[in-house]
């Protein structure tokens, strides 16, 4: 079964400092796609950045790189030149990319607080 | 834009009444999605549909029900609520003609928050 794991709960970061988050994911097929959505108080869910597993460069989208590990199955999400915008919640999520019914699957999330 | 529409914010039931859900979205989507949101077990996907009057139960689909007779909407149902079911529901939409491109095709609503007393 597929599965994501995000193993820090919280973390703190200064402002202006880069920050990793940490996401390890488990699935036996061969095409999927990994995604970071963030979530701040107001409870909408924003996508971030998305890296198909056979896209050979790391995904960027301004601030937001994925450092993608295909043997060791890590797609952690760095976010560069933290800003207090920044402090939200944090989820890596997981599809199969093989057909109509694939789902999405998240982890437990990473409540991120950037301090100035 | 699209648009994923959550018709209740927030929402108070007792024990044992019967709860709708609705999520509504204006972009032609095939695949919509229900999830449970609860602090340190992140999103669970509670049921999805890959089209109309077409659904598959998800990891936590003990509890409730959904009903998908029109493309636009997707209805989550408690049909008896439990203290158990107290936490925010999201629904997403997806469009099945992008997923072969960059993963911002999947859309979600604002939530729903509902306790249950």
């Amino acid at each position: 079964a597929q599965k994501i794991t995000q193993t820090q709960p919280g973390m703190f970061v200064q402002e202006k400092e880069a920050v990793t988050l940490d996401c390890t994911y488990d699935t036996s097929d061969q095409s999927y796609g990994l995604f970071w959505y963030k979530q701040p108080s107001s409870g909408e869910m924003i996508f971030l950045i998305y890296q198909g597993s056979y896209d050979e460069q790391n995904a960027t989208e301004g601030r937001y790189s994925l450092n993608f590990q295909k043997a060791r199955k890590s797609a952690n999400l760095v976010i560069s030149a933290s800003q207090l915008g920044d402090s939200a919640m944090y989820f890596c999520a997981m599809r199969d990319n093989g057909g109509a019914t694939n789902k999405l699957i998240f982890g437990t999330g990473t409540l991120l607080a950037v301090q100035p | 834009d699209v648009k994923v529409t959550q018709s209740s914010r927030y929402l108070v039931k007792r024990t044992g009444e019967k709860v709708f859900l609705e999520c509504v979205q204006d972009m032609d989507h095939e695949n919509m999605f229900w999830y449970r949101q609860d602090p340190g077990l992140g999103l669970r996907l509670i049921y999805f549909s890959y089209d109309v009057k077409m659904k598959e139960k998800g990891d936590i689909p003990e509890g409730y029900s959904v009903s998908r007779e029109k493309k636009e909407r997707f209805s989550l149902i408690l049909e008896s609520a439990s203290t158990n079911q107290t936490s925010m529901y999201l629904c997403a939409s997806r469009d099945l003609r992008g997923r072969t491109l960059s993963g911002n095709t999947i859309y979600f609503g604002e939530g729903s928050w509902l306790t249950v007393v």
